[in-house]
């Protein structure tokens, strides 16, 4: 079953303002994780990745921190803007096996 | 350019009818899978495959049915012993088992059962 849940199911931020998006996983074999975002009638879209042997990574706008410790996953969006408005998911990976998804984060972008 | 693609984007079928969703990639990735995707719900996984010729059940496997005769392909057939059918399909990618890598998806197929 799944590995991973969000603390939240819907999020509302101001336009400008950062995101800060929560995932749990409950594996402690998994070994990459990513983020993914989906627009409303369209499949998912990689957003960023990051490696059990990493607690940090960083992209354009975005950063994911991993705290294995408590097996917690984070995407942080900064100045968010009404194009980031969508569904965010978190995955799962223990190389060898298949993908684990979470339930989704509904973000929305007040303007 | 490489892909993944998923055909048709909407369809519709009556009930009691088996239905086969398309899904072909190009970027010559080993493993493929496919999810179920429910209003307001997240991802769950029905078949996936990690190399030509053999594919394993996901968590929601009854009611469905896959092959991987050719490792660009990997079509979902949705039978008439699925009870509830009507969702939204996604179809993913990724390199496989040998390395931890982000998986692709297709743009999905609506299927509606009438």
């Amino acid at each position: 079953g799944e590995s991973v849940g969000l603390h939240l199911p819907t999020l509302s931020v101001q336009e400008g303002d950062n995101s800060i998006i929560n995932c749990a996983y409950s594996n402690s074999a998994s070994d990459y994780f990513i983020w993914y975002k989906q627009e409303s009638g369209k499949g998912p879209q990689f957003i960023i990745d990051i490696r059990s042997n990493m607690d940090k990574r960083q992209g354009q706008r975005v950063t994911v921190l991993l705290n294995k410790t408590v097996k917690h996953l984070s995407l942080q969006i900064a100045a968010t803007q009404p194009g980031d408005s969508a569904v965010y998911f978190c995955a799962d990976l223990v190389t060898g096996n298949q993908f684990y998804f979470g339930t989704g984060t509904s973000l929305t972008v007040i303007p | 350019d490489g892909g993944i693609t998923q055909s048709p984007k909407y369809l519709f079928r009556k009930e009691g009818q088996n239905v086969t969703l398309s899904c072909e990639q190009n970027l010559n990735h080993d493993a493929m899978y496919w999810y179920r995707q429910d209003p307001g719900q997240g991802l769950r996984l029905i078949y996936y495959s990690q190399i030509v010729n053999d594919f394993q059940k996901g968590d929601i496997a009854e009611g469905y049915s896959v092959s991987r005769e050719k490792k660009e392909s990997f079509p979902l057939t949705v039978t008439s012993a699925q009870k509830n059918p009507t969702a939204f399909y996604l179809c993913a990618s990724s390199i496989g088992d040998r390395v931890a890598q982000k998986a692709f998806f297709g743009q999905g197929t609506r299927l509606t059962v009438v």
